[in-house]
């Protein structure tokens, strides 16, 4: 079974551009999450979708973040205009539904250094 | 407020040692919790989840115990071995999201 695929792995920008990640989650996994990991830190969720719907994005800076998962399989992270502060590891993860119940499986992430 | 806390943040040992990982966490009303293992440039691998009903789960060299009553969990891991050397987070699941430890970066020296 394929594991969650992101792209790119690794992306510079200089800060006030923009940039987009890719995620496509395991076959069948109805549950998207969007995780932003500062070095140091543990992961934060920044949005989970529920096939291509959102069911939290309480965390999102939504003045410079977006998200979509428009057929609810793959999904597009954005940040315009990015920051200094920005820079991070982006994860994916899915899960078969949502609920505590079930396991989310991570993706490689994408390092993304604002410069 | 879910907070999850790992202590120590960086920890050294020879290889061959048993050693232990420590996660507390704030709040007793959890469903599981789950312990992750990160190497560089690589993304999070599950290694032991435990239920909110269980005391402990085991897999290979790796143990980890639950104590919801005091808010601590510890993963062991015995004859450690310098491919251990990884950095180990805690995540607390509880009310549908996971909550994170900053992790202890772990070095095993050969």
């Amino acid at each position: 079974e394929a594991g969650v695929a992101q792209s790119p792995r690794y992306k510079i920008i200089e800060k006030r551009q923009s940039v987009a990640f890719w995620c496509n989650p395991i076959s069948g996994h109805a549950t998207l999450y969007w995780y932003q990991q500062i070095l140091g830190q543990g992961p934060k969720l920044l949005i989970q979708f529920q096939n291509n719907g959102v069911v939290d994005d309480s965390q999102l800076p939504k003045d410079r973040f977006s998200a979509e998962r428009l057929k609810g399989v793959d999904s597009t992270l954005k940040i315009q205009p990015a920051k200094l502060e920005d820079s991070a590891v982006y994860l994916c993860a899915s899960s078969l539904e949502q609920g505590s119940s079930y396991e989310q499986y991570f993706g490689p992430g994408t390092r993304l250094t604002v410069t | 407020k879910q907070e999850v806390t790992q202590i120590p943040a960086a920890l050294s040992v020879p290889e061959g040692e048993n050693l232990v990982l420590n996660c507390s966490f704030t709040d007793s009303a959890i469903y599981n919790l789950q312990w992750f293992r990160q190497d560089p440039g690589k993304g999070l691998t599950s290694l032991l989840l435990i239920q909110s009903s269980q005391r402990e789960q085991t897999s290979g060299r790796l143990n980890a115990s639950l104590d919801k009553s005091s808010g601590r969990s510890t993963l062991y891991i015995a004859a450690s071995q310098p491919g251990d050397s990884a950095t180990y987070l805690c995540a607390v699941n509880g009310n549908y999201q996971l909550i994170w430890g900053a992790g202890t970066k772990l070095i095993i020296k050969p």
